[in-house]
Formats: C-alpha cells, sequence, structure tokens
C-alpha cells in the first residue's frame, strides 16, 4: 500500500536554530498538506500545496511540494519554544487519506 | 463559527464489549473522516463520509463502522473490542473530500481494559 515517510523522526534544536522535516510519500499526489500537533493536542491543519514545485510562506515556516509530487519539506527559520510539537504531512491516495509517520520537534530554550 | 466537536472525550470498556463515538462537524463542511491515532503514532484513516456515503476506507476490518447524518454530523461505532483498540480516536471535517484542509476535534481517547 501507499506510504508516506518523515525524516527525521525526532528532531532536537536550540531556539533560534533552523529545523527542516522531509517528507516522502511512495506515490504521487495529487495535494500535500502539513498538520501541527503539539503534545496532548489534536492535529492541526496549516497549509496545502497543490501545484508541482510550489513553494509556500507562512511568517517563519517555508513550505515546498516536489516537482514529481512525491515529497515536501517544510522548514523552520529561528525556531522558537512554540514551535514545539511533531509535524505531520498528508495526502490523498486513492480513496483514503494518508498522514505521513511525522516529526517532532523539541526546542531547547 | 463552531469546530469539530467530539464526544466523549474519555471512555473505558471491557473487551469485547461495543462503542459508538459521536462527531459533530463544522458549520458548512460536508466531509467527515474518521482516524485512529496510537500513542506516538500518526493517525491512521479508518474512514471518510462525504454527504452521508462513505467514500474511502481504510485497512480497518468491518467492525469498525460509521454513520453520517443529514446535519452531516457523524458517528464511529467499534464493535467487539479488542486492547489494541485502545487509542485516540479524531474525527475531522473539510469542506469536502481530499481537496481541502482539514479541522480536527480533539479526539476520544478510548482505553479497553
Amino acid at each position: 500500500g501507499q506510504q508516506v515517510m518523515q525524516i527525521p523522526q525526532y528532531q532536537h534544536v536550540q531556539e533560534g536554530e533552523d529545523f527542516t522535516t522531509y517528507c516522502n510519500s511512495s506515490t504521487t499526489l495529487s495535494n500535500i498538506q502539513w498538520y501541527k500537533q503539539r503534545p496532548g493536542g489534536h492535529p492541526v491543519f496549516l497549509i496545502q500545496l497543490v501545484k508541482s514545485g510550489e513553494v509556500k510562506k507562512q511568517k517563519r515556516l517555508t513550505f515546498q511540494f516536489g516537482e514529481a509530487k512525491k515529497n515536501s519539506s517544510l522548514h523552520i527559520t529561528a525556531t522558537q519554544t512554540t514551535d514545539v510539537g511533531t509535524y505531520f504531512c498528508a495526502g490523498p491516495g486513492g480513496n483514503q487519506f494518508y498522514f505521513g509517520t511525522g516529526t517532532s520537534l523539541t526546542v531547547i530554550p | 463559527e463552531t469546530g469539530v466537536t467530539q464526544s466523549p472525550t474519555h471512555l473505558i470498556k471491557t473487551r469485547g464489549q461495543q462503542v459508538t463515538l459521536r462527531c459533530s462537524s463544522q458549520s458548512g463542511h460536508n466531509t467527515v473522516s474518521w482516524y485512529q491515532q496510537a500513542l506516538g503514532q500518526g493517525p491512521q484513516f479508518i474512514f471518510q463520509y462525504y454527504r452521508e456515503e462513505e467514500n474511502g476506507r481504510g485497512n480497518f476490518p468491518p467492525r469498525f463502522s460509521g454513520l453520517q447524518f443529514p446535519n452531516y454530523s457523524s458517528e464511529l461505532n467499534v464493535n467487539a473490542l479488542e486492547l489494541d483498540d485502545s487509542a485516540l480516536y479524531l474525527c475531522a471535517s473539510s469542506l469536502g473530500p481530499g481537496d481541502y484542509g482539514y479541522t480536527f476535534g480533539s479526539g476520544t481517547r478510548l482505553t479497553v481494559v
């Protein structure tokens, strides 16, 4: 079946450092969505990318969709303690919706 | 505009019992999907309803079933509960299936003993 993998699984950074998580799908995605889940919370929608090679920015967050529409990345510039959480990529595949394995971000003050 | 609400928030059931979880979708949303999230794992897609019809299903056995009502609220039913069914069950709604972002509820924490 379709798989959506993310690396790294865990990332610890000092506050102010940058952070990147990479998402790879085994099949082409019509769109890629990113979610953030705080510890003890529920996933919160961040953004959706649809076009091949698309890049979108939200303040310190930069999202990119690969040319082949099989991979994506999320880059956070100058992390803050409020960025702590697990970041998931997700996308539709067939008649299902797949979440990636997630990257857990810890920010050390 | 209200978000997605789920009930109950916590539930303890005995192995072999049946459980019904409920979800009210966000106003204006016609699509509801359900996910199972084990501790430390990503959400696993159970199924999705669009305008009262199931239009997608993940790799879950038939004892996981659901409904969507005319007001687009939804239920998840699980029969013959197993210990491995212990997890956080998340409901999410959207403007349409797959092409829009999903708004998640806070989830129901199910413990099977």
